[in-house]
């Protein structure tokens, strides 16, 4: 069965740190691939997504992501973060072949620290 | 509606009790999830609709748990004979289109504890 893996739970950063945090998934067919963010006490939402392209996908508050097939991998990336940015985050592949089924990773936590 | 509402937002329910949690999805949206939000975990799938497809009910924990949808938009999640267990916050997501290609779009969601 297809699943997907974040495999920093926790994550502790000073303020203009860089951040990168890992996605994995195991399904070796199409997938169209997602990270969602979710701010103390508010709704899910979307930071980015891949569907087709250009691996190196541009999202909003200065996130980006690369996708790397070989690998995978769906890594997030800010190179400065701020203390806005402390969230959960959490990475989601809907796969092609399973009517777009879409599936969680178990998310990450990230604390900024000012 | 400008998005998912769900309802209600809180609910508390005794030990063997059934409740009923509602979803409204953006008008025109095809697909529906349901997802559980547990304590320190992540998203877990419980079962998406897809247009007027047979629903995707294999993440749903026990057969406790029954969700349908009516007329392609609202939909409600059954949970019979609540447990401790059960607490979490579900979470509605819906889709314009099944791809996904134009975002899902999360509802705040129902906590729900079972005392």
């Amino acid at each position: 069965a297809q699943s997907v893996s974040q495999h920093n739970h926790h994550v502790i950063l000073s303020e203009a740190a860089s951040l990168e945090l890992g996605c994995n998934y195991s399904y070796g067919g199409t997938v169209n691939l997602f990270w969602y963010v979710q701010y103390p006490g508010q709704h899910l939402q979307l930071l980015l997504k891949y569907f087709s392209g250009d691996p190196l996908v541009k999202g909003i508050k200065g996130f980006e992501a690369e996708f790397i097939k070989s690998k995978f991998s769906f890594n997030l990336r800010k190179p400065s973060v701020q203390w806005s940015d402390t969230a959960e985050y959490f990475c989601a592949v809907n796969d092609v072949d399973s009517s777009y089924k879409l599936i969680f990773g178990s998310g990450t936590r990230l604390l900024v620290r000012p | 509606g400008a998005g998912v509402s769900q309802s209600p937002s809180n609910k508390v329910t005794e030990k063997g009790k059934d409740v009923e949690l509602r979803c409204d999805p953006i008008s025109g949206h095809t697909a529906l999830y349901w997802y559980r939000q547990s304590l320190g975990q992540g998203l877990e799938f419980l079962i998406y609709f897809q247009g007027n497809s047979a629903p995707d009910k294999s993440g749903l924990p026990s057969d406790r748990f029954s969700a349908e949808r009516t007329g392609g938009s609202v939909s409600t999640l059954t949970i019979q004979r609540t447990q401790q267990e059960d607490s979490a916050v579900y979470l509605c997501a819906s889709s314009f289109s099944g791809t996904g290609s134009s975002g899902y779009t999360f509802g705040s969601g129902t906590r729900l504890t079972v005392v």
